[in-house]
């Protein structure tokens, strides 16, 4: 059974500093990863998807990268900004149907 | 493009009352799903369906039907309501082939007296 886990669960950083948030998986056969962002009381907003051919994903100040066969994935925030404060969920896609199965997400928070 | 919207956005129902979950879409998007968010349990899948006329279980289904008439709309019903389905709900959507981007709907945060 797929597991992801996202460590550390929480998270405080001054403004300013280069951060990176873990995902880890236990099954290797993924069809692709998503990073999302979810502010308090809002729906989830799509950062990065890696589809399993990738390595990385860059989206502006963000990086992704995906190692499938040690089941982990990376997300690297440069010069973070007290906007970058959210909780920020890990998802993969087992098959091409598109049921993902979620961490349990990091909560960010950039203090300025 | 709206993307995907969800109606209403909160809800309270008595224990044995029944509702549907609004959900539609606008990007053509074959496939559309169910999820609920619990603290501590983070998201689950409840029913997905990969086109019209096309339904099934996911995760957590019990307590909740659906149906997929058109390739806009997927509406989640819970026919008699129980404490236990006080959550956040969150419809999303993709396209199948390949493997897309999934959006998400704002939410709706429903609880059950």
């Amino acid at each position: 059974k797929q597991e992801v886990t996202q460590i550390p669960a929480a998270l405080s950083v001054p403004e300013g500093e280069n951060l990176v948030l873990n995902c880890s998986f236990t099954d290797s056969a993924i069809y692709n990863l998503q990073w999302f962002r979810q502010d308090p009381g809002k729906g989830l907003t799509s950062l990065l998807l890696i589809q399993s051919s990738q390595r990385e994903q860059t989206s502006g100040r963000l990086n992704a990268s995906l190692d499938k066969s040690s089941g982990r994935s990376t997300l690297y925030i440069a010069a973070s900004q007290p906007g970058d404060s959210a909780t920020y969920l890990c998802a993969v896609q087992r098959g091409s149907q598109g049921n993902l199965i979620f961490g349990k997400g990091t909560k960010l928070s950039v203090k300025p | 493009n709206a993307g995907v919207t969800q109606t209403p956005k909160f809800q309270v129902l008595k224990t044995g009352q029944s509702m549907t979950l609004q959900c539609a879409q606008d990007m053509n998007h074959e496939y559309m799903s169910w999820y609920r968010q619990d603290p501590g349990m983070g998201l689950r899948l409840i029913h997905y369906s990969v086109g019209a006329g096309i339904t099934d279980q996911g995760e957590v289904p019990n307590g909740y039907n659906v149906s997929r008439s058109t390739t806009e709309d997927f509406p989640l019903r819970l026919l008699s309501a129980a404490p236990s389905q006080t959550s956040v709900y969150f419809c999303a959507s993709t396209r199948t082939s390949p493997g897309g981007e999934q959006f998400f709907g704002p939410g709706t945060r429903l609880t059950v007296l």
